[in-house]
């Protein structure tokens, strides 16, 4: 079946600009995960759903970066007034279920982010 | 807070060799521990992972060692090949945690032929 997909595969904008950022989890996939991997890291946690709530939104860096699920699966991470510090690739995972237990993760491809 | 230290940061070996990468956690309390491997410009992809019952986990030439009293896990590849070259990620799940995963600084593995 079709893995987890990420739109735009890339993205360039100015500073100080509104990007939004769309996550298409695998289908009947409860948890979503946001995750931010700079060059030569590992993926940072950001932000994890279970279903349409945000369960754990510990690893958002600030006010500037929100996310959204309303109908539980599609998801959209929203940063405003981005920064230059702000360019990564944005990864986002899907998982069955968390409860009881890890599940496995899947990733998306990604969304390079180039904040000029 | 979490903290996964992932040893060594580069690694270089023959083809047919083995390596070996290790990865030490801070807490007891984590469960969950897989091992991803990411090709340049593409995505992480899960290649084997063990839960914190079991110590050891073998999926053909990939396998995985757990030692819950040092805390630390280890991948293991056997008769390597060049397309084994990749930036490999291990991470944890924090028990407390409903699932984000908390990841090492990776190691870039080089298989010369």
């Amino acid at each position: 079946g079709a893995g987890v997909s990420q739109t735009p595969s890339n993205k360039v904008t100015e500073k100080g600009k509104y990007v939004e950022l769309r996550c298409d989890p695998i289908s009947g996939h409860t948890a979503l995960y946001w995750y931010r991997q700079s060059l030569g890291q590992g993926p940072e946690f950001l932000i994890y759903f279970q279903g349409t709530g945000a369960a754990d939104d510990s690893g958002l860096p600030n006010d500037r970066f929100f996310a959204v699920r309303p109908e539980g699966s599609v998801s959209t991470l929203k940063i405003q007034r981005t920064e230059r510090g702000d360019s990564a690739v944005y990864l986002c995972a899907s998982s069955l279920s968390s409860y009881g237990g890890a599940d496995t993760q899947y990733f998306g491809p990604g969304t390079r982010l180039t904040v000029l | 807070g979490e903290n996964v230290e992932q040893h060594p940061s580069t690694l270089s070996v023959q083809e047919g060799d083995s390596a070996v990468i290790k990865c030490t956690y801070s807490d007891s309390a984590s469960n969950y521990f897989p091992w991803y491997k990411q090709e340049l410009g593409k995505r992480p992809q899960l290649i084997i992972d063990i839960r914190s019952n079991v110590g050891e986990k073998k999926d053909q030439r990939i396998a995985v060692t757990l030692n819950k009293t040092a805390k630390h896990f280890s991948l293991h590849i056997t008769e390597t090949q060049p397309e084994d070259s990749a930036v490999y990620f291990c991470a944890e799940v924090y028990g407390g945690s409903q699932g984000n995963l908390i990841f090492g600084k990776g190691t870039k593995l080089s298989v010369k032929p």
